[in-house]
């Protein structure tokens, strides 16, 4: 069955620095798409990148890239330069045999001054 | 303003007491679906619909209905709740081209308490 793993329960990062959230996952489809979603304390969910899996490069939107390797398997978001309104809950979710979406327990981030 | 909407926002009900949570999308979208959201357990999909009048369990579909008689609307009916429904609730949708998705789209989310 298609699986999302996140294995950092939570993060803590300095103000400015970049931060890598990992996510790797397992299918055993070959056309996959793979999201990643904030959602801060207010609850609501937000869309922040996708990555198709074939897509031959890794995505970006502004601050965040993905770095995707599909050999290993891996999606990790890497937030560059982050800020105190970066902290929040961050969630890695495929879609999963064209039908549903499949998300990771989600990563805690914190953002220190 | 593409937008998924949900009401209520907030609902506090009793155990047993038939309660609909209704969503709609104005992006002319085919795919939508719910969610639910438990402390430990992440999100979880409770049903999707790939179209008008075609509806599918997702993996905890048990004590939930749901239809779609018109494409932006996709409302989640609890026949008879209880309290281990109590949860916060997400409705989404997102195009579907060919097999391939794009931004799912996420409702700001509904927070069930069942007494």
């Amino acid at each position: 069955a298609q699986k999302i793993t996140q294995t950092q329960p939570g993060m803590f990062v300095q103000e400015k620095e970049a931060v890598t959230l990992d996510c790797t996952y397992d299918t055993s489809d070959q056309s996959y798409g793979l999201f990643w979603y904030k959602q801060p304390s207010s609850g609501e969910m937000i869309f922040l990148i996708y990555q198709g899996s074939y897509d031959e490069q890794n995505a970006t939107e502004g601050r965040y890239s993905l770095n995707f390797q599909k050999a290993r398997k891996s999606a990790n978001l890497v937030i560059s330069a982050s800020q105190l309104g970066d902290s929040a809950m961050y969630f890695c979710a495929m879609f999963q045999g064209a039908q549903k979406l499949v998300f990771g327990q989600g990563t805690r981030l914190t953002i220190n001054p | 303003e593409a937008q998924v909407t949900q009401n209520p926002r907030y609902l506090i009900t009793v155990t047993g007491k038939k309660l609909t949570v209704t969503c709609s999308q104005n992006m002319n979208h085919e795919y939508m679906s719910w969610y639910r959201q438990d402390p430990g357990l992440g999100l979880r999909q409770i049903y999707y619909s790939m179209n008008v009048e075609v509806t599918d369990k997702g993996d905890v579909p048990e004590g939930y209905k749901v239809s779609r008689k018109e494409k932006r609307n996709f409302p989640l009916i609890l026949e008879s709740p209880s309290p281990n429904q109590t949860s916060l609730y997400f409705c989404a949708s997102t195009a579907w081209i060919r097999g391939n998705t794009d931004t799912q789209y996420f409702g700001p989310g509904t927070r069930l308490t069942v007494l």
